[in-house]
C-alpha cells in the first residue's frame, strides 16, 4: 500500500515563505510521478494549483511554485497572504491510471 | 468553461449500494478521463478511480472490489457505484476531470461535491 506523506501542519507569517513537501513511504519522488498540488479551504472543493511538477494552473498567482527538492516534491509559497490559509494536498501519479493523494498539510498564516 | 455537477441520494443504508452521477457541460466530454474522489468529514482526499468514455476504468486498489464506474456519452454523464457500503463510506464525493500535463496526471476541474451519509 503506497503512502504519500505530507507535513501535518505549517505556520507562516504574512509575507513569509513556506515550503511544503510530498514524499513516499518507500522510495523517492521524481518528475516521473508528475506531482500536482491542490488548495482546499473549508467547505469548498479543491482548487488546482500546480501540475506536472511545476506548471501553474490558469489564474494561479506566481507566488505558488512547484519543484523537486531532494527526494520529495515541493510546493513553495513566497510572500504568503492571509487567504493562503488552507489545506494543501499533493497527488502522485503512480502509472497504470492510478493516482494517490497525500495526507495533506494545514497551513496557518499568522 | 467546464462545469461538473454531482447528483444522487444523500443517504444510503448500510450494506446497500451507493450510486452517484456527474453531469458535465461545456467541453469535449469524449476526449478526457473522468474521476471520482471522496473526503470523509475532517479527513483527507481519497482517489476512487477514473473512467474514459470508451468505458475503460482504473480503480483504487483498496476499493476495487466494490467500485464500478460507467459513462453515458449521450448525456455527457459518468457514474459511480459502491457496493456493500458501511459507515466508512460516509464522505463528500467529488467528480473531477483528469487533465493532460505530460500524461493524464492531474485533476483540473472539480464539481462542488455531494455529501453521502451511510445510515445503520
Amino acid at each position: 500500500q503506497t503512502v504519500v506523506t505530507q507535513e501535518p501542519s505549517f505556520s507562516v507569517s504574512p509575507g513569509g515563505t513556506v515550503t511544503l513537501t510530498c514524499g513516499l513511504s518507500s522510495g523517492s519522488v521524481s518528475t516521473g510521478y508528475y506531482p500536482s498540488w491542490y488548495q482546499q479551504t473549508p467547505g469548498q472543493a479543491p482548487r488546482t494549483l500546480i501540475y506536472t511538477t511545476n506548471t501553474r494552473s490558469s489564474g494561479v498567482p506566481d507566488r505558488f511554485s512547484g519543484s523537486i527538492l531532494g527526494n520529495k516534491a515541493a510546493l513553495t509559497i513566497t510572500g504568503a497572504q492571509a487567504d493562503d490559509e488552507s489545506d494543501y494536498y499533493c497527488v502522485l501519479y503512480m502509472g497504470g491510471g492510478i493516482s494517490v493523494f497525500g495526507t495533506g498539510t494545514k497551513v496557518t498564516v499568522l | 468553461q467546464v462545469q461538473l455537477q454531482e447528483s444522487g441520494p444523500g443517504l444510503v443504508k448500510s450494506s446497500e449500494t451507493l450510486s452517484l452521477t456527474c453531469t458535465v457541460s461545456g467541453d469535449s466530454f469524449s476526449s478526457y478521463f473522468w474521476s471520482w474522489i471522496r473526503q470523509p468529514t475532517e479527513k483527507g482526499l481519497e482517489w476512487i478511480g477514473r473512467v474514459y468514455p470508451s468505458g475503460s476504468a482504473n480503480y483504487n486498489p483498496s476499493l476495487k472490489s466494490r467500485v464500478t464506474m460507467s459513462v453515458d456519452t449521450s448525456k455527457t454523464q459518468f457514474s459511480l457505484k459502491v457496493t456493500s457500503v458501511t459507515a466508512a463510506d460516509t464522505a463528500m464525493y467529488y467528480c473531477a476531470r483528469v487533465g493532460f500535463g505530460s500524461v493524464w496526471d492531474h485533476f483540473d476541474y472539480w464539481g462542488q461535491g455531494i455529501l453521502v451519509t451511510v445510515s445503520p
